[in-house]
């Protein structure tokens, strides 16, 4: 079945640091990726949308500027935390949609960002 | 707006015993229904989806769910819970093709411990 490779599953930086997380289809072209965050013992929280080759839609309340998505490929999207700080800490998900499939979603292993 | 409610906050069941996780939609036309697991710290693993067809949808793992389309609901079911069937358990709808396929929305999700 499809699957989705997120990358890395976990990274301590610093405050004031930019990370990157990526998010690779690995055996099928997606050209929807969704990122979400999600808190401790709470639901996903969709962050954006992102498209290839346009630029992402961002859910009211998430910063732009501060969560850089990148989708420059049908099988890879990036989101850079820029500027971190420790309120960023999170669990972050990626989502693609199977483009040959109209209600197909597969979810990445996610990424614990701790902030520090 | 599409939404989904999931009532409890945990399920508390003995193995061997038949489980229930319950879940009510809201959506504009017909609805596509998921549901998927979390163990901790990864990504959403995929149970079952309800689409069409029979209301009666079998999953992975045993589960199954019932798509009840007067009640708007999809509660998830086991005949016989296990131990390692205790997780995260999240629902979620999109909307069909009337709704241009709109994104995936989740419920909060309902901590399922199933005691030895």
């Amino acid at each position: 079945g499809a699957v989705v490779s997120q990358h890395p599953s976990r990274v301590i930086c610093k405050s004031g640091t930019s990370v990157k997380i990526e998010c690779r289809s690995l055996d099928f072209q997606a050209t929807t990726m969704f990122w979400y965050r999600q808190f401790p013992k709470k639901s996903l929280m969709l962050m954006a949308t992102s498209n290839e080759g346009s630029k992402a839609t961002y859910e009211q309340g998430v910063e732009k500027d501060k969560f850089l998505i990148n989708h420059a490929s049908l099988t890879l999207s990036t989101l850079t935390v820029t500027s971190a700080h420790p309120e960023d800490s999170s669990f972050y998900i990626c989502s693609a949609r199977d483009s040959t499939s109209a209600y197909g979603y597969t979810f990445g292993s996610g990424t614990r960002l701790t902030v520090v | 707006a599409q939404s989904v409610a999931q009532p409890e906050d945990q399920v508390n069941v003995a193995e061997g015993n038949p489980l229930t996780v319950k879940c009510t939609y809201s959506v504009s036309g017909n609805p596509y229904l998921f549901w998927y697991v979390q163990y901790p710290n990864r990504g959403l693993q995929f149970l079952l989806k309800y689409i069409t067809g029979d209301n009666l949808v079998k999953g992975s793992y045993g589960f199954e769910a019932e798509f009840n389309k007067s009640q708007t609901s999809f509660h998830l079911k086991k005949p016989s819970a296990l131990v390692s069937d205790s997780a995260l358990y999240f629902c979620a709808v999109r909307g069909g093709r009337n709704s241009g396929y709109s994104t995936l929305t989740f419920g909060k999700g309902t901590m399922l411990l199933v005691s030895p």
